[in-house]
């Protein structure tokens, strides 16, 4: 089965804590993204990449960084730099970025 | 910029139609429509892009006005499981998508 999976899918953290939240797809997609969502907010891009290698900051980038040293994987470090972490993370991978994208089933991060 | 939706919410009975709107500031490529039910993930819905090609789901029908940097989504005889918040995503041509906050929608029986 082809898809894109997340874990762990509840997360909680104490402040002053760095975090990393996983992300692993098998559909052989090349780009590969980070969003965040709060409520009434939609989704807002941290990170995303188009390669292996290499990747670009989005809209929200501040507080987060990411690796991308295989293509199936794009794991996103929240770091104790992010000051409002609390949030539902979301990553997605497609071809392009004018193709669909498929998202995995999300982790929800609170920091207590 | 995010792209404006509209209406924010709507809720309908079941069998009636419903049109969102997602309006762009910039110049667009394309236009992507997703579902997601409350804590899931988002669903695919549709992409339009400019020159008229569109890719998505057969139900699903969508409208895209490049002049006006518009698109619509129109869901015809509702069914419950349309429920959920639908988001816009924008892209002019030479980024990435950028989502609009959504509309939420609730079918009634």
């Amino acid at each position: 089965d082809g898809g894109i999976t997340q874990s762990p899918k509840y997360l909680f953290r104490k402040e002053g804590q760095n975090v990393t939240l996983s992300c692993e797809q098998n559909l052989n997609h090349d780009a590969m993204y980070w969003y965040r969502q709060d409520p009434g907010q939609g989704l807002r891009l941290i990170y995303y990449s188009q390669i292996v290698n290499d990747f670009q900051k989005g809209d929200i980038a501040e507080g987060y960084s990411v690796s991308r040293e295989k293509k199936e994987s794009f794991p996103l470090t929240v770091t104790s730099a992010q000051k409002n972490p609390t949030a539902f993370y979301l990553c997605a991978s497609s071809t392009s970025s004018v193709s669909e994208q498929f998202f995995g089933p999300g982790t929800r991060l609170t920091v207590l | 910029q995010q792209p404006v939706q509209s209406p924010q919410a709507v809720i309908l009975r079941e069998g009636e139609d419903a049109v969102i709107n997602c309006s762009s500031s910039k110049a667009l490529y394309s236009v992507h429509w997703y579902r997601q039910k409350h804590g899931e993930a988002p669903v695919f819905l549709m992409i339009l892009l400019k020159g008229g090609e569109q890719k998505g789901h057969e139900k699903i029908s969508a409208s895209f006005n490049e002049k006006k940097q518009q698109s619509s989504l129109y869901l015809t005889a509702s069914q419950l499981s349309y429920s959920g918040t639908y988001f816009c995503g924008t892209e002019p041509g030479y980024s990435t998508l950028t989502f609009g906050k959504g509309t939420m929608l609730l079918v009634s029986p």
